[in-house]
């Protein structure tokens, strides 16, 4: 069974500094994997997937499988960049997500 | 397009009691999935219906059971309520078709059972 894991409840970090939020997963395939963020008061979206190997808000993340990891970094965090964040993990296209459990950016001024 | 719409926004149910919670996919999705969010965790996948039929299907039990109309749009009914069902009760549409199957979320019902 798959499994996604998002070691910190909670992260804090000051406006400019880098932030990086950890996602760990277990699952023998080769899993897409996900980025999901969900701003104050509005419904979850999705920020970026791995297999478009892009920037989107400045956030990145490299699919590691030999770490079974998904990590998400931003070099300069924004206020705006508050919010909640998911991990989410899916065996092929059309299939079910499984998510993590969240971890929440504050970004202070 | 509204993009994925849900209804109600808010209910109160007590135990024992039965719910429906309705759905309307993003114009051109043919896939509804519905998830349960519970308070300070990550969505839970219910089930997932596709030309009007159950795909896939979490760990969750009989009482959780769903339908699809010809329409696209879909309903999540719960029997037996209990009160660990109180969760936010997330909707998502995509497109089989599409390869990018990209899942688009709505704004969810609070459901809370007393």
């Amino acid at each position: 069974a798959q499994r996604v894991t998002q070691p910190e409840k909670l992260l804090s970090v000051f406006k400019g500094a880098p932030v990086e939020l950890k996602c760990n997963y277990s699952y023998s395939g080769s899993p897409e994997l996900f980025w999901y963020v969900q701003y104050s008061r509005q419904r979850l979206q999705l920020l970026l997937r791995h297999i478009s190997r892009e920037s989107i808000k400045g956030f990145t993340a490299d699919l590691n499988k030999g770490e079974t990891s998904f990590h998400l970094k931003k070099p300069f965090a924004q206020e705006e960049d508050s919010a909640m964040y998911y991990c989410a993990l899916r065996k092929a296209a059309g299939n079910k997500l499984t998510f993590g459990g969240g971890t929440r950016v504050l970004v202070k001024p | 397009d509204a993009g994925v719409t849900q209804s109600p926004t808010h209910l109160i149910k007590t135990r024992g009691q039965q719910v429906t919670l309705r759905c309307s996919p993003k114009s051109g999705h043919d896939t509804v999935s519905w998830y349960q969010q519970a308070l300070g965790q990550g969505p839970q996948f219910i089930f997932q219906y596709y030309e009007e039929e159950e795909r896939q299907r979490g760990n969750f039990p009989d009482r959780f059971s769903g339908h699809q109309f010809p329409n696209y749009s879909s309903e999540l009914n719960v029997n037996a309520l209990l009160l660990g069902d109180s969760a936010l009760y997330l909707c998502a549409s995509s497109a089989y078709r599409d390869g990018a199957d990209t899942q688009y979320f709505g704004p969810g019902t609070r459901l809370t059972v007393l």
